[in-house]
This record gives structure tokens, C-alpha cells and sequence, in this order.
């Protein structure tokens, strides 16, 4: 079946450094890729998407390139701040054909130091 | 607006208590509609999801149950609460993406 597999954390990282959150997956087909934050006690919130392969989705300064070659969708952020201290969630989904059901990684904790 | 309302925020209950969490969604209508759980430093469980009315899929066998009484109303239910029910329970919507409620946070005593 579906599978995303994301790297462990926590990532704890200082203040304006470079951040690689890793996430690979296993699919039949094409699906369209996501990355959601979740701040504490919140739900998650959408941060960016991309629905092909070679699209790039950006949002708050992060970016991820959907990569089809090497199944990969790794988030980037040049610079972190503290306030993108949150848990990160890369899923995968098809909004045509195939299973309407998101298939989400366990998730991968960051903690940006000042 | 694809706005999800979730409640309540917070609940403590007892072991064996019943259990209803409620969410409903505004826009678009006939949504599929998503409950997960997200328990302490672990992913997300899809519990159970719904392409209409009446219409609920369980994708784990548990003792929680959801119905969906109206379009865009879908509950999640038990009858009796077990330990392992406490976590953070999220409701979502399919958009283009997908959009989660701020959640629930279950602990049962």
C-alpha cells in the first residue's frame, strides 16, 4: 500500500540555520504531495503542495520539490525562526482516481533555539 | 470558507464514561470527512472516514464508533471510554488539500 516515511526527530536547531526535514514515499501512481504543521495544541494547518512531479510548493519561506526520480518531497527552510517550532507532517493523496484517504507520515518535531 | 468547528477543546472523562465529539464543517457541500487520532509523540491514526450521509468507513476496529447525521455534521462516539482512548482527536475535511479542525484533547481517568 501507500506508505510516507518522513526522518525521526526531534531536529533542534539554532536560530537562522539552514532545516532539511526528509520524506520519502511509496505509492501506485502519481499522488499530490503535502506538507502540514502542526503548532502545539493545534490541528494541522496545510503548508504547501505539490500535485507533479518537478512542481515546487512554497509557503512562509519553505519549499519542497516533488521528486519523482527519487520518491522524495523534502521540506527546506534557509533560515529557521523559533516561531517554526511546530511538528511537520508530509502525506500523500490522490485527488483523481486511486484512494481519496491521505496517507500521512508519522511526523517529524523541530525545535529552533534563539 | 472551508471551516471545520470542533468541541469541545478539552475533556477529562472517566474510564467507562461514554464519549460523543462533534464537528462540523461549512462550504462545499457532500465533503468526505475524516476523524484521526494523534496520540502522545506518535503520527496520525485514521480512525474513520465518510463520503456521505450514513455513510462511515472504519479503518481501525476499536470501541469508538462516528456517525453523520447531516452533511456536514460527523460524530464520533463510545460507549464506554478506555484508557487508551485519551489522545488528540482531529476531524478533517477533503479540499484540495485537506483541512483539520484545531482538535480535541480526550484524557480519560
Amino acid at each position: 500500500g501507500d506508505s510516507v516515511t518522513q526522518m525521526e526527530g526531534p531536529v533542534t536547531l539554532s536560530e537562522e540555520a539552514f532545516l532539511t526535514i526528509n520524506c520519502t514515499y511509496t505509492a501506485t501512481g502519481y499522488p499530490s504531495l503535502f506538507w502540514y504543521v502542526q503548532y502545539p495544541g493545534e490541528g494541522l494547518q496545510l503548508l504547501l503542495k505539490a500535485t507533479k512531479a518537478d512542481d515546487k510548493g512554497s509557503n512562509k519561506g519553505f519549499e519542497a520539490t516533488y521528486r519523482k526520480e527519487t520518491t522524495s518531497f523534502h521540506l527546506e527552510k534557509g533560515s529557521v525562526q523559533v516561531s517554526d517550532s511546530a511538528v511537520y507532517f508530509c502525506a500523500l493523496s490522490f485527488t483523481s482516481g486511486g484512494s481519496y484517504i491521505p496517507t500521512f507520515g508519522r511526523g517529524t518535531s523541530l525545535i529552533v533555539h534563539p | 470558507s472551508q471551516t471545520i468547528h470542533q468541541w469541545p477543546a478539552t475533556l477529562v472523562q472517566p474510564v467507562g464514561s461514554p464519549l460523543s465529539l462533534e464537528c462540523t464543517v461549512e462550504g462545499t457541500s457532500n465533503p468526505n470527512l475524516y476523524w484521526y487520532r494523534q496520540a502522545a509523540g506518535r503520527g496520525l491514526q485514521l480512525l474513520f472516514y465518510s463520503v456521505g450521509i450514513g455513510q462511515i468507513s472504519s479503518e481501525v476496529p476499536q470501541n469508538l464508533s462516528a456517525s453523520r447525521p447531516q452533511d456536514r455534521q460527523f460524530i464520533l462516539s463510545s460507549k464506554k471510554l478506555l484508557l487508551s482512548d485519551s489522545g488528540f482527536y482531529l476531524c478533517a475535511r477533503q479540499d484540495y488539500g485537506y483541512t483539520f479542525g484545531s482538535g480535541t484533547r480526550l484524557t480519560v481517568v
